[in-house]
């Protein structure tokens, strides 16, 4: 089984609509992220999470919330979803040397 | 602030032929060091990684890095490409002293020419 997994894998969504994405981790490792891919742009930081109780936003958080259930569990959140958030998501986690080992992605279009 | 610079955003390299990605870095310490590869439509795959010691680091699928200090680079290089290696490849960096969170590259699009 894989380390990392995110679901959906693929969404396609309505302007407007709320939605959430899912990521679980078996690597017992405290440090969780979400990162956005989009074309020619690498990979932006969302939100990161260093232990259960610690939420951090990162690079581009505005209209994404986050929510880290226990320390397998970090979940994503498009509260009223636009269509500029059509993008490739990545859950991520990492040990304390921060290297970070990736889920297979989450494809979502909004409509 | 901290950065990750791959200055090349597509290359494209003859099958057999050797390759050479370049990263650099601007920090004033050595951070730890990642190279990342990314096939069309999967995830994200750790290549190799260099945390202290040989400056010269070994990968998976034939890769292999060296780290030099006084360049501040991390360069990515395999002897002769094979076209299952046409992919988008990533530099990271963690910046040593509180193993903070990760700062990756914008990447570079590997073609390979039949």
């Amino acid at each position: 089984d894989a380390d990392v997994t995110q679901t959906p894998r693929n969404r396609i969504t309505k302007t407007g609509k709320r939605i959430m994405l899912e990521c679980s981790q078996t690597k017992g490792h405290d440090r969780m992220y979400w990162y956005r891919q989009d074309p020619g742009l690498g990979l932006q930081l969302i939100y990161y999470s260093f232990d259960v109780k610690d939420i951090n936003k990162g690079e581009i958080s505005d209209g994404y919330s986050v929510s880290r259930q226990a320390q397998a569990k970090f979940s994503l959140s498009l509260e009223s979803a636009i269509p500029n958030q059509t993008a490739l998501y990545f859950c991520a986690t990492s040990d304390l040397r921060g290297e970070q080992f990736f889920g297979p992605g989450t494809r979502l279009t909004v409509l | 602030a901290q950065s990750v610079t791959q200055p090349d955003i597509h290359i494209t390299v003859s099958e057999g032929a050797s390759l050479e990605l370049r990263c650099n870095y601007s920090y004033g310490a050595t951070p730890y060091l990642f190279w990342y590869v990314q096939s069309p439509g999967q995830g994200l795959q750790l290549l190799l990684k260099y945390f202290s010691g040989d400056t010269l680091v070994q990968g998976i699928k034939g890769f292999e890095a060296e780290f030099k200090r006084s360049q501040s680079s991390f360069n990515l290089r395999k002897p002769s490409v094979h076209w299952s290696d046409a992919a988008e490849y990533f530099c990271a960096v963690v910046r040593y002293s509180s193993a903070s969170k990760i700062i990756f590259g914008s990447g570079t699009r590997l073609s390979i020419r039949p």
